[in-house]
């Protein structure tokens, strides 16, 4: 079965520093969407993206957080210039429409 | 926006029973899904159930929609069954389609 591949599994970083996060979806898919979960807490939607753009984002997801498909295939989460608060699980999901959401591994981010 | 309320948020049990895990939402959906989180944090989806009623060996699944909840069932759990388990949905309409909103989850732990 396809599977949506992120990397790092786990990243460690200096507050302050830019980070990078990493999703190759499932390759017929077109709706691409970035989750968060802070440890303990429940899964958060950041924002969702299709045919190269923005289609809505939430209130977490400030001018701090990019996203972008810079090749065709992988599909970047980008944090400016992170805070301790920022360290959570980094979940990438894609559809191919009016279907489920397959999530990947997902990204531990650690921000010391 | 929609809300999502899952129940009990506890459950201990001991191997081989049975146990039944409520999800209620707050507004008309056009995706539910099931998941189980894993112990190394990996979102496992359990179901893809808008409506209707789905078997998957030991588990199954029911969503009434019409009265907006879902339920999922465990028969004869396991060890490995523990972990959390989310209910996550997507509101009917507009574009929303892969907006999820998680649940808290409820936190089952089976002994042996």
């Amino acid at each position: 079965e396809p599977e949506v591949t992120q990397t790092p599994s786990h990243q460690v970083t200096q507050m302050g520093q830019e980070v990078i996060l990493r999703c190759v979806p499932i390759s017929n898919h077109l709706y691409f969407y970035w989750y968060r979960q802070i440890l303990g807490q429940k899964v958060e939607f950041l924002v969702s993206f299709y045919n190269n753009e923005i289609s809505e984002k939430s209130e977490i997801f400030d001018d701090q957080f990019s996203v972008e498909r810079p090749d065709g295939s992988n599909f970047t989460l980008k944090i400016r210039s992170t805070k301790l608060e920022d360290s959570a699980m980094y979940f990438c999901a894609t559809q191919d429409g009016n279907s489920p959401l397959h999530f990947g591994n997902g990204t531990r981010l650690t921000v010391t | 926006g929609i809300q999502v309320e899952q129940s009990p948020p506890d459950l201990i049990l001991q191997e081989g029973a049975n146990s039944t895990l409520r999800c209620n939402f707050s507004d008309s959906v056009n995706n539910l899904q099931w998941f189980h989180q894993n112990p190394w944090g990996q979102l496992i989806n359990l179901f893809y159930i808008p409506s209707g009623t789905k078997q998957n060996g030991r588990l199954s699944a029911t969503t009434v929609a019409t009265e907006r909840y879902s339920l999922l069932y465990i028969s004869s759990s396991q060890t490995t069954d523990s972990g959390v388990y989310f209910c996550a949905v997507g509101p009917a309409g507009g574009t929303s389609y892969g907006k999820l909103t998680f649940g808290q989850g409820t936190i089952l732990t089976v002994h042996p």
